[in-house]
């Protein structure tokens, strides 16, 4: 399917355990971003890369890793989940760092 | 100071009318805006961008910038019950590789019959 698709939909997890979220994208963008969402926040960004293997912080990046060996894929780890990374998570794409982005469907994950 | 405020709202108008959505940003070197829609549930979505002071224009949708004041507006005409959404502010901070958008926590608008 082409555009940008992240998996799982929907993930229950338990504290302390490793979750790991997927993102991939079929048009070849260079830039990928990690986003959560919670009410009162807003969107805040977790993870972005310029390319492959070129990965940077965001605004809340404790607890999470993420790497990018494809262009494709850029998937987001959680170490060891806790309660407070309880929240929707939205990955997105552009080809050029000065375009808006697009997003994929989102993961709500809850950890229990 | 947050870096982009928007009021949370809701902002109710009645179908027909004009909505008319505000968003301050704080930093001066910001180039690029948009604005986002994001019904209940799903993910936000790109409805306009803008790159330079004054007026564009997509269909109903309306965007002004002012760097000076650093003010982002979306105006939106003939509301329809289908515009009932969260629409979030974007400004593009950093340059080049180090570019990224940072979002306002988003407006609610209510169409109402």
């Amino acid at each position: 399917d082409a555009g940008i698709t992240q998996s799982p939909r929907y993930k229950i997890t338990e504290t302390g355990r490793q979750v790991t979220l997927m993102c991939h994208q079929t048009w070849s963008h260079s830039y990928m971003f990690w986003y959560r969402q919670d009410l009162g926040h807003g969107l805040r960004l977790i993870y972005y890369s310029a390319a492959a293997d070129i990965t940077d912080k965001g605004e809340v990046p404790d607890g999470y890793v993420v790497s990018r060996s494809k262009t494709e894929n850029f998937p987001l780890t959680l170490e060891s989940a806790t309660r407070s990374q309880t929240s929707v998570y939205f990955c997105a794409s552009t080809s050029t760092s000065s375009y808006g982005y697009t997003f994929g469907s989102g993961t709500r994950l809850t950890v229990v | 100071q947050k870096e982009v405020e928007q009021n949370s709202g809701p902002l109710s108008v009645p179908e027909g009318a004009i909505a008319s959505l505000n968003c301050t940003y704080s930093d001066r070197v910001s180039q690029s805006f948009f604005w986002y829609r994001q019904y209940s549930g799903k993910s936000p979505e790109l409805i306009m961008s803008i790159y330079s002071n004054g007026d564009k224009e997509d269909g109903r949708f309306t965007a002004q910038l002012n760097k000076a004041s650093q003010y982002v507006s979306l105006l939106i005409r003939d509301s329809q019950p289908s515009d009932s959404a969260t629409y979030l502010c974007a400004v593009n901070r950093g340059t080049g590789t180090a570019s990224k958008l940072t979002f306002g926590t988003g407006t609610r608008l209510q169409v109402t019959l």
